[in-house]
């Protein structure tokens, strides 16, 4: 059975740091690229980020560049995102997802809270 | 990365069909094979539901139908069902490895 279970998210100054990760099992997981998604409270989706399954390319929403991180260690069968200088608009569930060959996200995790604020 | 436009809700009685558009430009969903709809509970992860405008993924009932005209994308849940009640969320490839998803639609079983 596919899992994704996220941790590491919480309560996050603006301007500190954070870091969230996703371990993956039932499925090979060097052999998927893998996604962050967001939802801020009450909104819609929003894509943030994906990494190839060796992780030597990644690739960014423009509200995050510069800002967040997305890797990989496929040793561990684990995903992360390395959240720094959040804003409050950052507040959202962080979702991380399987996207297997094509353009869609089959396998979801359940989320992880992260929310910025003084 | 402008967020795709979708009718803030959508209503039908059991057993209607109701459809949700997904708006777009010639840079996402005019472009591109590649529109993907997730169904989503208050409090739940997404889950996908039709990939490639109209493909289903296993599981999925037939009475979900996907679509693409230009630079608009549907969704069409036919003899709709209690538990059909839930919010839906379109995405379409957008170039340059990224997506861009829908502003959502909330679906009411009347």
């Amino acid at each position: 059975e596919v899992q994704l279970l996220e941790s590491g998210g919480g309560l996050v100054q603006p301007g500190g740091s954070l870091r969230l990760s996703c371990a993956a099992s039932g499925f090979p997981f060097i052999s998927y690229d893998m996604n962050w998604v967001r939802q801020a409270p009450g909104k819609g989706l929003e894509w943030v980020a994906s990494i190839t399954d060796t992780g030597f390319r990644t690739y960014y929403a423009d509200s995050v560049k510069g800002r967040f991180t997305i890797s990989r260690d496929n040793s561990k069968n684990t995903l992360y995102l390395q959240i720094n200088s959040p804003r409050a608009e950052d507040t959202a569930v962080y979702y991380c997802a399987r996207r297997p060959a094509g353009e869609l996200l089959d396998y979801w995790g359940q989320g992880t809270l992260v929310t910025v604020s003084s | 990365q402008s967020a795709l436009t979708q009718p803030r809700s959508v209503s039908g009685s059991p057993g209607q069909s109701v459809t949700i558009s997904c708006t777009g430009t010639s840079s996402d969903v005019g472009g591109y094979h590649y529109v993907s709809w997730y169904q989503q509970y208050p409090g739940k992860a997404p889950k996908l539901m039709i990939y490639d405008v109209s493909k289903w993924p296993s599981g999925v009932p037939a009475r979900f139908s996907g679509s693409k005209s230009g630079n608009t994308a549907s969704l069409t849940i036919s003899g709709l069902q209690a538990e059909d009640e839930a919010d839906y969320y379109c995405c379409s490839y957008a170039g340059n490895y990224t997506r861009v998803f829908g502003t959502g639609t909330k679906v009411t079983v009347l």
